[in-house]
């Protein structure tokens, strides 16, 4: 099955400083790449995702590139602030082939901790 | 008109008893899932249901039973409860046979503690 792998887990930036998180999965099949944020106590959410055919994708001060070649994908997020601050997850999926389902696996998540 | 919703919130109960958490979604999604959060924030899918019908059955124990009465409902069964349970499960819906690339939207989570 799929393996992410996820660092660093702990990532303290000051905050206005850029922040970038790296992934690495292990199935060259999988296709689609989200990221993930998740505040102390709630429900993650979905900030940003990737497909296998995009090489970058930004959305205001978030972006996330994918290297499939190299089986990595890194989220960036640049003029980070305090809100900012939360856990961090990537998560790979495989292709659909139709009449199935499949979930996400995740990596072990990203503490970014965003320092005033 | 909350998209994912799920009861109870915390769920504290004694080793040995047998509970339910239950899921709704009203996204119209056809694929719901089961995410359980460990202590160390390590999220693992458990289950997924598409179309009533179970596709994934991770290698998670026997005590735990995903049921869904329609499409909109994934309710999560455990049975004899042990203290490694406790954990927070997240259900989560997609609409993954409508789109190649579907993104998946998570409930509130319940806390489940087992003592």
């Amino acid at each position: 099955g799929e393996n992410v792998e996820q660092h660093p887990s702990t990532l303290s930036v000051q905050e206005g400083d850029s922040a970038v998180i790296k992934c690495t999965y292990s199935d060259s099949a999988s296709n689609y790449f989200p990221w993930y944020k998740q505040e102390l106590g709630k429900r993650p959410q979905l900030i940003i995702d990737i497909r296998s055919n995009v090489g970058e994708k930004k959305d205001q001060r978030i972006a996330v590139t994918l290297n499939k070649t190299a089986k990595h994908f890194s989220l960036h997020i640049t003029e980070t602030q305090p809100e900012d601050s939360a856990v961090y997850f990537c998560a790979a999926s495989g292709v659909y082939s139709g009449g199935g389902a499949d979930g996400l696996t995740f990596g072990k998540g990203t503490h970014l901790i965003i320092q005033p | 008109d909350t998209a994912v919703s799920q009861t109870p919130k915390y769920l504290v109960t004694q080793m040995g008893n047998d509970k339910s958490i239950k899921c709704e979604q009203n996204l119209g999604h056809d694929t719901m899932y089961w995410y359980k959060q460990d202590s160390k924030k390590f999220l693992k899918i458990m289950f997924s249901y598409n179309n009533k019908e179970l596709i994934i059955n991770e290698t998670v124990p026997n005590r735990f039973s995903p049921k869904s009465p329609d499409k909109a409902h994934l309710n999560l069964h455990i049975n004899s409860l042990e203290l490694g349970d406790s954990a927070v499960y997240f259900c989560a819906s997609s609409p993954r046979e409508k789109r190649e690339y579907p993104e998946q939207y998570f409930g509130p989570g319940t806390r489940l503690t087992v003592t």
